[in-house]
Order: C-alpha cells, then sequence, then structure tokens
C-alpha cells in the first residue's frame, strides 16, 4: 500500500524566517509523482510544488523548494521569506504510475506571525 | 480559463436522503476525480473518470457513485445519507488524467448530514 506520512501537525514561523515541512511516503513504484498542496482558510486546494520520481534535481518555485530524497522516501517542503498569506494546511500527495489514486498525508497547519 | 467549478457549495441533508453533487472542469480537461475531506480521515480519494468512464476507484461503499458526462462535467451521488458522510467534497479536473498532468482542484461542497 502506498502511504504519506507528515509528522508535523502544526508548525509556526516568523514572517520572512524560512520553515522546512517534512514528508515520508512508502511505496515499491518506481515511477511516481509526489505534490505539495496548500489549503488556506477558503478551502481551495492550490498546487505549490511538484516532483517527478525520475528526476534527480530537486524542484524549485519561487520561495518554494522541496528536499527530495528518493532512497530515504524523503520529500520535504522548504519555505523561504515566509508571507502572511502562507498560512495554512500543507499537503503532502504522491501519485503512482497508471493510478489516478492521489493519497495525501494527513496535512502540516502552517501558521505565520508578524 | 475559468477554474474547476463545483455546486452547490453548501449543502444541508439528513439521515438516509440522498444527495448528487456537481462539478464543472477546466475548459479541456478531460480527467475528473472526486475526494472527501473529513477531520478524522483526511482526503481520500473517491473515484476518477475520463472520457465518461470510471477509471480508478477507491475504497468506498457503493453508496459512492458518480458519472461523467460528454462535455466533462461529472456528478457524484451518495444515497442513503450517513452522519458520516458530512465532509468537504474536492473534485479535480487535469487534461488527459495522466499522472503527469496536475490536479486543479474546486473550491469544494461542504455536505452537512443532520
Amino acid at each position: 500500500a502506498q502511504t504519506v506520512t507528515q509528522s508535523q501537525p502544526e508548525m509556526s514561523v516568523q514572517e520572512a524566517e524560512t520553515v522546512t515541512l517534512s514528508c515520508t511516503y512508502d511505496t515499491s513504484e518506481s515511477n511516481y509523482y509526489l505534490f505539495w498542496y496548500k489549503q488556506p482558510p477558503s478551502r481551495q486546494m492550490i498546487l505549490v510544488i511538484r516532483q517527478e520520481a525520475y528526476k534527480q534535481q530537486n524542484a524549485t518555485e519561487n520561495r518554494f523548494s522541496v528536499n527530495f530524497q528518493k532512497a530515504a522516501k524523503s520529500f520535504s517542503l522548504k519555505i523561504s521569506d515566509s508571507q502572511l498569506g502562507d498560512t495554512a494546511m500543507y499537503f503532502c500527495a504522491f501519485i503512482r504510475s497508471n493510478n489516478n489514486d492521489m493519497r495525501f498525508g494527513a496535512g502540516t497547519r502552517l501558521t505565520v506571525k508578524p | 480559463k475559468a477554474g474547476v467549478t463545483q455546486t452547490p457549495r453548501y449543502l444541508i441533508k439528513t439521515r438516509g436522503q440522498q444527495v448528487t453533487l456537481s462539478c464543472s472542469p477546466i475548459s479541456g480537461h478531460r480527467s475528473v476525480s472526486w475526494y472527501q475531506q473529513t477531520p478524522g480521515q483526511g482526503l481520500q480519494f473517491l473515484f476518477e473518470y475520463f472520457s465518461e468512464t470510471q477509471r480508478n476507484k477507491g475504497n468506498f461503499p457503493g453508496r459512492f457513485s458518480g458519472r461523467q458526462f460528454s462535455n466533462s462535467r461529472s456528478e457524484m451521488n451518495v444515497s442513503t445519507l450517513e452522519l458520516g458522510d458530512s465532509a468537504l467534497y474536492l473534485c479535480a479536473s487535469s487534461p488527459s488524467g495522466s499522472i503527469a498532468d496536475t490536479q486543479y482542484f474546486g473550491p469544494g461542497t461542504r455536505l452537512t448530514v443532520l
């Protein structure tokens, strides 16, 4: 079974600082994709960043970057220069080849403090 | 392009009733997936439709069903509602349903079962 684990239910960070959210996953597949989604209080899920498992290079999107460690099955999200608008639930998600059954972690509630 | 839309946004039903939720994908997207989000179980995959065919199904009872129309709009139906069906129901669309696609989520339908 494919599982996604986010071990940090809640985190907080001061505005302008850097924070890292952890995610581990378990799969026997070799071809899969990993995602971080953000869900602000409005409840709209928004894609933050995605990573293809076959790519060694870590994905980066502006202030957001990942540390993808395939052998360790780890996929952490780093948010640099945190902004108040980054306050949200963050979900790590996994999807494997030939199956659109996206699996989500339990989420990490991030609060950015002024 | 307009985003994924879901109707209605809020719904209150009583136990034993049935409910139909609607999802209109982004124009040109042919795959629609449905997810249930609850505080206890988190985000769980319900099913995925592509070209009017259900391709994948999550681990939910047969009371949960869906369909997709030729214009890619999708509906999900829950019959004989139970209290535990109270949740946020999210749909997501993607161009082809390939795992390489990004799924774009709608704002969700909040279902409350009394």
